[in-house]
């Protein structure tokens, strides 16, 4: 199975700052076609996850261009620039080369 | 706009089957698309259970494989989900979504809790 991590596990940030999260898989995420099978969701307080990013770096349904993904391979961060009271939650990584698994999360909270 | 809507019962027997449904509008089943289930415990953490294609072809969580089915009722637009003989660690919020080309969902509904106790 590939494993997914994340670091930090937790964040506070500040209102107008940038929040980094880091994902790591077990294997590389990179399909025959060339694109990368990495997704970042936001699970909101109450709510279900939200997709947020898909194949690494192309933002879902109208999302902030506040959102940034980048890596390749095995190591991929999602930057959150301009942090807003809006993005409190919990933050996962997903891969999709290998069936589905999910990271632990990484639970953002504002100062 | 794409809604999926979980419904079954929020409270199962140890030993006795799971059984959800979740309903679909905005968006036939029967057009494409894959439909999944998920799940969230504490434990845990997020769980994919399997899929179902629109043609009606599926795959599982190799660790459920023996104790999960997934069906689609396409004259219903809803697809079902079925776990047998659950124990406790089955206890947790059942999610069904909708699934794009690379398998990552992409709409999902609010979720259902499910708690297996006697």
């Amino acid at each position: 199975d590939i494993v997914m991590t994340q670091s930090p596990l937790s964040l506070s940030v500040a209102p107008g700052q940038t929040a980094s999260i880091s994902c790591k898989s077990s294997q590389s995420l990179l399909q025959r076609d060339g694109k990368t099978a990495l997704y970042w969701y936001l699970q909101k307080p109450g709510q279900s996850p939200q997709l947020l990013m898909y194949e690494v770096s192309n933002r879902f349904a109208g999302l902030s261009d506040r959102f940034s993904g980048s890596g390749s391979g095995t190591e991929f961060t999602l930057q959150i620039s301009r942090v807003e009271a809006e993005d409190v939650g919990v933050y996962y990584c997903m891969q999709s080369i290998e069936l589905l698994t999910f990271g632990p999360g990484t639970k953002v909270e504002i100062k | 706009q794409v809604l999926l809507q979980e419904s079954g019962p929020g409270l199962v027997r140890p030993s006795e089957t799971l059984s959800l449904n979740c309903t679909v509008s905005g968006y036939s089943i029967s057009t494409g698309y894959f439909w999944g289930w998920l799940r969230q415990s504490p434990g845990k953490g997020l769980e994919w259970l399997g899929t179902i294609y629109s043609s009606g072809s599926t795959f599982y969580s190799p660790s459920l494989r023996n104790r999960v089915t997934i069906s689609l009722d396409k004259s219903k637009n809803h697809f079902s989900l079925s776990l047998t003989s659950v124990t406790a660690s089955d206890t947790a919020v059942y999610f069904c979504a909708r699934q794009g080309s690379g398998l990552h969902p992409d709409y999902w509904g609010r979720g259902t809790q499910v708690t297996v106790s006697s």
